[in-house]
């Protein structure tokens, strides 16, 4: 079946240390995006890629970093410039083709990372 | 720059009733989406239902409605016979311009037994 999948499901950090979080989709979007997920704050947008080898920082991209080698994969790499990384991540999708079927996301199921 | 409000964080149903949930929107485009996301206690997020601008017509998906007042920007969400399962966090969103999707804080809905 076509999804978006996220690893890991949970994730621990030590302070200082990088980690990366994988995002992969077999649905052959163009599109993919990394949400950040804090109580009472919604979904913000931290990077967001539309082609392969090109990507753009969104609303917080402060201490994150990323590629897109792959049109399948987006990874988001936590810096330990992050000063607050815990935090639930979402990941998705959207394809390009025209049509309001194709203007909302598909998400993956989501990366709990936890500073410990 | 475009901006979603919920006013609502939280509210609460019981099972079988209708509630309402509040979104405001701000954009500077004419074309544009709207999009109520449903996350329940899994977090995976559900797309619910979807308005298109030029339509004037109230989107209607089962037990789930829309009342998008352009003039206003307001789309609210009504959820009909309200369901155990339909606890959850709901989440706005505006798609206009090609650019990414700008999420409403969210509001928790709870139904009661």
């Amino acid at each position: 079946d076509g999804g978006i999948t996220q690893s890991p499901k949970y994730l621990f950090r030590k302070e200082g240390q990088n980690v990366t979080l994988s995002c992969e989709q077999n649905l052959n979007h163009d599109a993919m995006y990394w949400y950040r997920q804090d109580p009472g704050q919604g979904l913000r947008l931290i990077y967001y890629s539309q082609i392969v080898n090109d990507f753009q920082k969104g609303d917080i991209a402060e201490g994150y970093s990323v590629s897109r080698e792959k049109k399948e994969s987006f990874p988001l790499t936590v810096t330990s410039a992050q000063k607050n990384p815990t935090a639930f991540y979402l990941c998705a999708s959207r394809s390009w083709e025209q049509g309001p079927a194709n203007y909302g996301y598909t998400f993956g199921s989501g990366t709990r990372l936890t500073v410990v | 720059a475009q901006t979603v409000t919920q006013s609502q964080p939280e509210m609460s149903v019981q099972e079988a009733e209708t509630v309402t949930l509040s979104c405001t929107y701000d954009t500077s485009e004419s074309d544009y989406y709207l999009f109520w996301y449903k996350q329940p206690p899994s977090r995976q997020m559900i797309l619910v239902i979807r308005q298109e601008a030029y339509k004037q017509q109230n989107a209607t998906e089962n037990r789930f409605s829309v009342n998008f007042q352009k003039a206003a920007k307001s789309f609210s969400l009504k959820i009909s016979d309200s369901q155990l399962g339909d606890a959850a966090m709901y989440f706005c969103a505006l798609f206009s311009g090609n650019t990414p999707l700008v999420f409403g804080k969210g509001t928790r809905l709870s139904v009661i037994a």
